[in-house]
């Protein structure tokens, strides 16, 4: 089946500075989406995207959806100890009724005050 | 709001016994899934419906069954042939996604965790 690429399955930063992840597959996905879980709750969409190429903003998260559509990049700045949870990528890979979802594996982002 | 409830939150069973996950959603969702999260391995697909009295097996539907009677409800019952049930047990819901872009992606719940003890 298909499946996404995310490593490592853990980072550690420091407070403030900026943090990348990315996401790789073998196949093409029409749709990339990252979703943040924090401990105990369920994940959270962050920034859906569409295009090839497109770079799409939220606050002090960046995202893009890759030329090649077999990938996407994650980019936190400033982070701040509030960012601590799992990253997840997900893709989308044809729209319709039997269209799912599938997600990486996750990557823990620790913050370090 | 709308949204998708899961309940209870924590969950205790005994070894041998089958129980029921409740997961509501009131976002006129067609689809709805179930997904098991352990340590470091992800979400893992257990079961997803995509219409009412329609559902099928995802990746690791052993030890569980399911039922659609109604758009907004898709309980989970993990029963007694599950042999390791103890993990974090996720809800989701989405529409079906278009052709044009704007989708969304899947709403999750915020979870049971079940302790087999």
């Amino acid at each position: 089946g298909q499946q996404l690429n995310q490593s490592p399955q853990s980072m550690f930063i420091q407070e403030g500075e900026d943090v990348s992840m990315n996401c790789t597959s073998s196949s093409i996905f029409n749709t990339w989406l990252w979703y943040k879980q924090d401990p105990g709750e369920g994940p959270v969409l962050l920034i859906a995207l569409y295009k090839a190429g497109e770079l799409t903003s939220n606050g002090r998260l960046t995202a893009q959806f890759g030329i090649t559509r077999k990938d996407s990049f994650l980019n936190i700045s400033a982070s701040i100890p509030s960012d601590v949870g799992i990253y997840f990528c997900a893709g989308q890979l044809r729209a319709g009724a039997n269209s799912k979802l599938t997600f990486g594996k996750g990557i823990t982002l620790s913050v370090r005050p | 709001d709308g949204g998708i409830t899961q309940s209870p939150k924590y969950l205790f069973r005994k070894e041998g016994q089958n129980v029921t996950l409740s997961c509501e959603q009131n976002l006129n969702h067609d689809a709805m899934y179930w997904y098991r999260q352990d340590p470091g391995q992800g979400l893992r697909l257990i079961y997803y419906s995509q219409i009412v009295n329609d559902f099928q097996k995802g990746d690791i539907a052993e030890g569980y069954s399911v039922s659609r009677e109604k758009k907004e409800s898709f309980p989970l019952t993990v029963t007694s042939a599950q042999k390791n049930p103890t993990a974090f047990y996720l809800c989701a819901s989405s529409q079906t996604p278009g052709t044009g872009g704007g989708w969304y992606g899947y709403t999750f719940g915020s979870g049971t965790r079940l302790t087999v003890v």
